[in-house]
C-alpha cells in the first residue's frame, strides 16, 4: 500500500531554533501533499497544500513566514518551523496524494513529528 | 458551507459490543468519502473509500457504507485492539477534502 514517511517523529528544541520535518511518499509520486497541525483530542487543521515545483497554499491564519514549505520533488515535502517559541509546539503530520486517480484518490498520512519547544 | 460532521463523540462498548459511527456531510458534489483510523501519537491509517451512494466496503470487523447524506462504519464484534479515533473526510466536487472530527472508540475486554 502507499507509504509515507515523516521524520523526525519527535524533536525537543530550545525556543528561537528552526526546526525541518521531511514528508517523503515512497512508494508513488504526489503532485501534492499537505501539511496539518493536530492539538490533543482534536481533530486536523489543515495549514497549507504544498504543490510540486510552485509556491505552497496557506491557509487563512497560518503564517507562511513562519511555516516555510518547500515541495522540491514529486517525493519530498519539507516544513520548516522558523524560530520556534513554545506556543508552536504541536503534532504536526503531512500527507500525500497519489498523482494519478482523477484527484479522487485518498490521502495517505506520515506519522507525525512531535514538536516541543522548550 | 461544505460541513462533515461525525457522532458521537466517544463511544464506548464492551467486547463483542457491534455498533455504528456516524458521518453525515453538507457538500456542494461529493468525489469521496474516506475512513481513517488513528492510534494516539500517530498519522490517520486508511482504511476505506467510497464513492457513491449504495456502495459498501469490507475489512474484518469493519464494514462502510454511503448514502447520499451520510456514511456509517460498523464494527462488528469489536476487540479492545479496535479502540481508536476514526475519522471521516469528503472529498468535494470543488477539489477540497473537509476532515470531521471524529469519533474515540473505546473497547473494553
Amino acid at each position: 500500500g502507499a507509504v509515507v514517511s515523516q521524520h523526525p517523529s519527535r524533536v525537543i528544541c530550545k525556543s528561537g531554533t528552526s526546526v525541518k520535518i521531511e514528508c517523503r511518499s515512497l512508494d508513488f509520486q504526489a503532485t501534492t501533499m499537505f501539511w496539518y497541525r493536530q492539538f490533543p483530542k482534536k481533530s486536523l487543521m489543515l495549514m497549507a497544500t504544498s504543490n510540486e515545483g510552485s509556491k505552497a497554499t496557506y491557509e487563512q491564519g497560518v503564517e507562511k513566514d513562519k511555516f516555510l514549505i518547500n515541495h522540491a520533488s514529486l517525493t519530498l515535502s519539507t516544513l520548516t518551523v522558523t524560530s520556534a517559541h513554545p506556543e508552536d509546539s504541536s503534532f504536526y503530520i503531512c500527507s500525500a496524494r497519489d498523482r494519478s486517480g482523477a484527484g479522487n484518490q485518498p490521502q495517505h498520512f506520515g506519522d507525525g513529528t512531535r514538536l516541543s519547544i522548550l | 458551507e461544505d460541513q462533515v460532521t461525525q457522532s458521537p463523540e466517544a463511544l464506548r462498548l464492551q467486547e463483542g459490543e457491534s455498533s455504528s459511527l456516524n458521518c453525515s456531510y453538507t457538500v456542494s458534489g461529493l468525489r469521496g468519502l474516506f475512513w481513517y483510523r488513528q492510534d494516539p501519537g500517530k498519522g490517520p491509517e486508511f482504511l476505506f473509500t467510497l464513492y457513491s451512494a449504495g456502495e459498501e466496503k469490507e475489512k474484518e470487523r469493519l464494514k462502510a457504507t454511503l448514502t447520499k447524506k451520510e456514511s456509517f462504519l460498523h464494527i462488528t464484534a469489536p476487540k479492545p485492539e479496535d479502540s481508536a479515533t476514526y475519522l471521516c473526510a469528503v472529498r468535494t466536487g470543488g477539489f477540497k477534502t473537509i476532515f470531521g472530527a471524529g469519533t474515540r472508540l473505546f473497547v473494553k475486554a
